[in-house]
């Protein structure tokens, strides 16, 4: 069973410009949610993913978006970029299955560290 | 929404001894409260969770209780050896419709000493 992974690993970046980062989720899981975490906090909830659409968003603003795709990977988007965006990205995958009651254990990957010039 | 406070910070235990990290959350909804370790440089660990419906829950070295009333839930640790070492989130989620989504502690940086 492959776990959940992430790319790149690390990513410098300026003010102003935009970003992506991937997220591959782990074999069977079907949502996925991305976290940002900043130096010394908790992981904060950006948005979650399910059948390629968005389901669910913390207290963000637009210019953070994403997308899912059919194999249920999924993309982390982030436009104009500010120094405070500087961060490690966490992506973490579940499985949703409406007709079940469940409590969508999460799996995080390793993250993406972003640094905001 | 829901807030989640950590407590301690830090926590500098003996080798052998216990540790307890303890947790409040605010939304009386939430019913699904799981617990991370992350080591540096890696991502958040699962390593226990406990349902509303539960009071109590063990898993060899490492227990976690829950107090719906009081809205707090607590992590424990025995027998602690180096390599617990790490800092440790807890988290509350509320179900809202398909969607969950995980509030997290601001974390406790656990050193075990040798």
């Amino acid at each position: 069973e492959t776990g959940v992974t992430q790319s790149p690993t690390h990513l410098i970046k300026t003010r102003g410009q935009q970003v992506t980062l991937r997220c591959s989720s782990q074999s069977g899981h079907n949502t996925v949610s991305w976290y940002q975490q900043a130096l010394g906090q908790g992981p904060q909830f950006i948005f979650q993913y399910y059948r390629e659409e968005e389901n669910g968003r913390g207290n963000f603003p637009p210019r953070f978006s994403g997308l899912q795709f059919p194999n249920y990977s999924s993309e982390l988007n982030v436009n104009a970029l500010e120094l405070d965006d500087s961060a490690l990205y966490l992506c973490a995958s579940s499985s949703t299955y409406l007709a079940i009651s469940s409590y969508n254990e999460q799996f995080f990957g390793p993250g993406t560290r972003l640094t905001v010039l | 929404g829901e807030n989640v406070e950590q407590h301690p910070s830090t926590l500098s235990v003996q080798e052998g001894d216990s540790a307890v990290i303890k947790c409040t959350y605010s939304d009386s909804a939430s019913n699904y409260f799981p617990w991370y370790k992350q080591e540096l440089g890696k991502g958040p660990q699962l390593i226990i969770d406990i349902r509303s419906n539960v009071g109590e829950k063990k898993d060899q070295r490492i227990a976690v209780t829950l107090n719906k009333t009081a809205k707090h839930f607590s992590l424990h640790i025995t027998e602690t050896q180096p390599e617990d070492s790490a800092v440790y989130f807890c988290a509350a989620s509320i179900s809202s419709g398909s969607a969950r989504q995980l509030t997290f502690g601001s974390g406790t940086q656990l050193t075990v000493l040798p």
